[in-house]
């Protein structure tokens, strides 16, 4: 059983370009939410999707905008890059109001921005 | 707001030693409390859980017991291994409208054999 995965693994990008990040969600789990990790910090939540809506989203700008598909994989999208956008970007998934269980993480997307 | 703090390392025991990782949080209501692993150039993996006050979760050795009158999740180990080096994260899922997992900033454990 696949547990969620995110490509690519890697990417540079320089500032002022645009990013699409991808998440494939643990099979059976309906509920996707992004993190960044800057390095040698704890994750900071972006924001989660359920049903292809935006259901909660943390402190971070409009630049960060997000899409979940019909079959619950989701996309993090990235405008108008910035050095400090450089981070480790983390997926996780669960089932609908199963959060209090935890969630499955991926193995994330290292952006670096240059 | 919900927070998570933990105490700061970098944390280097020897092999076979006593490990104890001290978490505090601060939350409304009842929250579930987590233990995540990152090995190097690794996402997280869910270590351990707890869900409601006196739970003790458990796995791989390690042990944490929530204590709702000192607001602690403190992870320990009886006996490290040179495997067992990696970040821990202390995490709390409040529910009741919030969906987010709050972390702490994270431990860095170095076992040396």
């Amino acid at each position: 059983d696949a547990g969620v995965t995110q490509s690519p693994t890697h990417l540079i990008k320089t500032r002022g370009q645009q990013v699409t990040l991808r998440c494939s969600p643990k099979s059976g789990h309906d509920t996707v939410s992004w993190y960044q990790q800057a390095l040698g910090q704890g994750p900071q939540f972006i924001f989660q999707y359920y049903e292809e809506e935006e259901r909660q989203r943390g402190n971070f700008p409009d630049r960060f905008s997000g899409h979940q598909f019909p079959n619950y994989s989701s996309e993090l999208n990235v405008n108008a890059l910035l050095l400090g956008d450089s981070a480790l970007y983390l997926c996780a998934s669960s089932p609908i109001d199963r959060g209090s269980y935890g969630y499955t993480f991926g193995s994330g997307t290292r952006l670096t921005v240059v | 707001g919900n927070s998570v703090t933990q105490m700061e390392g970098p944390v280097t025991l020897s092999e076979e030693a006593f490990l104890t990782i001290n978490c505090t949080y601060t939350a409304t209501g009842y929250p579930s409390l987590f233990w995540y692993v990152q090995y190097p150039g690794e996402g997280l993996q869910l270590l351990l859980k707890a869900t409601k006050a006196d739970d003790k979760g458990s796995n791989k050795g390690f042990e944490a017991t929530y204590r709702k009158e000192t607001t602690s999740f403190h992870l320990e180990k009886g006996s490290v291994q040179v495997s067992d080096s990696a970040v821990y994260f202390c995490a709390l899922y409040s529910g009741a409208g919030s969906y987010q997992l709050t972390f702490g900033k994270g431990t860095k454990l170095s076992v040396i054999p």
